[in-house]
């Protein structure tokens, strides 16, 4: 059957230190994979995105890898501030054509000062 | 600013009642999703639309139904026949591209419906 997986348990890292969270998915070849960020009583905001051709893709404090062997997509936040709590939401799409989605249940980081 | 409106914030149904979550978006895309987040799931789709007076079943769509008369507004029916629909309710709305589309949903902040 078809999964995208995210680790359930909450993430508790200390402020500066890198927090990474994992994305695993399978029997889906997906064109790109995307990286949201929710908070409490929040719609998910957009972060990232990255091609399935391309391995790494950094914005500001934010790198995403996307290893199509592994079928695995890692989130990585360097310099982690307590304002970087949240829950992080994958999501693929699982074919080419329109904008249709797959998402994971979320991961929450708690970056405690 | 540009962005989705989503409204009520809180909703409480009547067993048998219909209610309708209202999504409303000015960032001129074409295409417009409805989500359904229950606690330790992912996002599920219930519809989606690719563009005015065109719309699609996605993956939970018994028990709702929409609309999208306006390319600004895609409202969702969660009917009497949707047994279970306390839940958290999301609108999205993306760019549509066609066949290379790949950009990213923004959502709104939701609405969340409860059971009287």
């Amino acid at each position: 059957s078809q999964k995208i997986e995210q680790n359930s348990e909450a993430l508790n890292i200390q402020e500066g230190k890198t927090a990474t969270l994992t994305c695993n998915y399978t029997n889906y070849s997906p064109a790109y994979l995307q990286w949201y960020r929710q908070d409490p009583g929040r719609g998910p905001v957009f972060l990232l995105l990255i091609r399935e051709n391309e391995k790494e893709k950094r914005k500001e404090r934010l790198k995403v890898t996307f290893d199509t062997t592994l079928k695995q997509s890692l989130f990585h936040i360097t310099a982690s501030q307590p304002a970087d709590s949240a829950t992080y939401l994958c999501a693929l799409a699982p074919q080419r054509g329109y904008n249709k989605l797959i998402f994971g249940a979320g991961t929450r980081l708690a970056v405690h000062p | 600013d540009g962005g989705i409106t989503q409204s009520p914030k809180y909703l409480f149904r009547k067993e048998g009642q219909n209610v309708t979550l209202s999504c409303e978006q000015n960032l001129n895309h074409d295409a417009m999703y409805w989500y359904r987040q229950d606690p330790g799931q992912g996002l599920r789709l219930i519809y989606y639309s690719q563009i005015v007076n065109d719309f699609q079943k996605g993956d939970i769509a018994e028990g709702y139904s929409v609309s999208r008369e306006k390319k600004e507004s895609f409202p969702l029916t969660v009917t009497s026949a949707q047994k279970n629909p306390t839940a958290f309710y999301l609108c999205a709305s993306s760019i549509n591209q066609g066949l290379s589309s790949n950009q990213p949903q923004h959502f709104g902040d939701g609405t969340r419906l409860s059971i009287l």
